[in-house]
């Protein structure tokens, strides 16, 4: 079982330009995240989706956007990349939508802007 | 708006002995409460967590986690620590209820186990 996996593992790109991180999960979980992790800053949340079709904001969605096609995928894009956006990105999922389910994260991807 | 605050950048300590690391929480109603540890370059894993019950949460690795509702903490506790524990911690809490509901992380404490 491969759990989450997220791809590219990292990337340098320059600023301005298009990027999508891909993950996908083979556990059939409802609930798919994506948060980014900054040095003091701890995970936040960028977006969400409770289910295939649906899809929400977290604490931190701005410049980032979301898709949740099918239950397996959920595809973060960078419209127009910045400096800011420098940082470790991190997919995650949860079976169920009670408030006991664990969530499990990826591996990550780690995004270098220029 | 639920929150969680672990107040220590880092904790050292050496190899055998006890070790905390510390969090609070802030919901409005019953919190779900969740440790995860993250090593180098790694995602984060699941250690434990508190539903109900026992305010004596054991999870993996020896780590158990004690609730205190009074003190609205969850302290993550091993009585004897290893080198292998040095990592990065996460303290997390969701808000109990009804269908979904996000999970909201502590900034994160390092902790370091001398030999």
């Amino acid at each position: 079982i491969a759990g989450i996996t997220q791809a590219p593992t990292s990337q340098i790109l320059a600023a301005g330009r298009r990027m999508t991180l891909r993950c996908t999960q083979d556990m059939r979980h409802n609930a798919m995240y994506w948060y980014r992790q900054d040095l003091g800053l701890g995970l936040r949340l960028i977006h969400y989706s409770n289910t295939a079709g649906t899809t929400g904001k977290g604490e931190v969605p701005d410049g980032y956007s979301v898709s949740r096609a099918n239950t397996d995928d959920f595809p973060l894009t960078l419209a127009s990349a910045v400096p800011s956006q420098t940082s470790v990105y991190f997919c995650a999922s949860r079976q169920g939508s009670a408030s006991t389910d664990t969530q499990y994260f990826g591996p990550g991807t780690r995004l270098t802007v220029l | 708006a639920q929150s969680v605050a672990q107040p220590e950048d880092q904790v050292n300590v050496a190899e055998g002995n006890p070790l905390t690391v510390k969090c609070t929480y802030s919901v409005s109603g019953n919190p779900y409460l969740f440790w995860y540890v993250q090593y180098p370059n790694r995602g984060l894993q699941f250690l434990l967590k508190y539903i109900t019950g026992d305010n004596l949460v054991k999870g993996s690795y020896g780590f158990e986690a004690e609730f205190n509702k009074s003190q609205t903490s969850f302290h993550l506790k091993k009585p004897s620590a290893l080198v292998s524990d040095s990592a990065l911690y996460f303290c997390a809490v969701r808000e109990g209820g009804e269908g979904y509901s996000t999970l909201t992380f502590g900034k994160g404490t390092m902790l370091l186990v001398s030999p």
